[in-house]
């Protein structure tokens, strides 16, 4: 079965500054999209950004972008000029594109806005 | 358009007690799910269905069960709450293009 670790259950990061999360995934696929969602205190989950396993580009979204290095399973999301608004818990999700029709979920990185 | 919703979003229980919790999605979504989300425990399938008239077991399915009725709606039935299954539970859809998920607004279930 696919898994999902997110190491870091907790980070913390000044206004303005950078913070990069950590996710990596196991997967016998070739074929796959990775996600990041963030879940505001609301209960609200929210695509953040998403990453399809054939693009060697990685993805960005304004301030979201993603390190996603196929080889060693690894697909971490660095927000820049952090703002108070991105205080939520982010998790990180790996769905096959071939077989199943299964979402897999990190168990989600705490993030702390510091103004 | 509403996109995902569940109902109800808040509810108490008391052990033994049966209830059901409905979902429903307008964006003609083949791929439906139900997860459940404790702490430190990131969401876990409970079930899911690939179109309508499926279904299949995830990674906790025990105590629970679910009706796709029709391509729109697919509930998820506990039995017999216990106190272990105090939770919040999330609905979610696919859509077959981009792979992504859209999540309703969560049950918060407590079973006392």
């Amino acid at each position: 079965a696919q898994t999902v670790t997110q190491s870091q259950p907790e980070m913390s990061v000044q206004e303005a500054e950078t913070v990069t999360l950590s996710c990596t995934y196991d997967t016998s696929e070739s074929d796959y999209y990775l996600f990041w969602y963030k879940q505001p205190p609301s209960r609200q989950m929210i695509l953040v950004i998403r990453q399809e396993a054939y693009k060697q580009q990685n993805a960005t979204e304004n301030r979201f972008s993603v390190n996603f290095q196929k080889a060693a399973k690894s697909f971490s999301l660095k927000i820049s000029d952090s703002q108070l608004g991105d205080a939520a818990m982010y998790f990180c999700a790996y769905r096959a594109t071939n077989t199943g029709n299964q979402f897999y979920f990190g168990t989600g990185t705490s993030l702390t806005v510091i103004p | 358009n509403a996109g995902v919703t569940q109902t109800p979003k808040f509810q108490v229980l008391k052990t033994g007690q049966s209830m059901t919790l409905q979902c429903a999605q307008d964006m003609n979504h083949n791929s439906m799910y139900w997860y459940r989300q404790d702490p430190g425990m990131g969401l876990r399938l409970i079930y899911y269905s690939a179109s309508e008239g499926t279904t299949d077991k995830g990674e906790v399915p025990n105590g629970y069960n679910v009706s796709r009725l029709n391509k729109r709606e697919f509930s998820l039935r506990l039995e017999s709450a216990a106190p272990s299954q105090t939770s919040v539970y999330f609905c979610a859809s696919s859509e077959a293009s981009s792979f992504r998920a859209f999540f309703g607004q969560g049950t918060r279930l407590t079973v006392v």
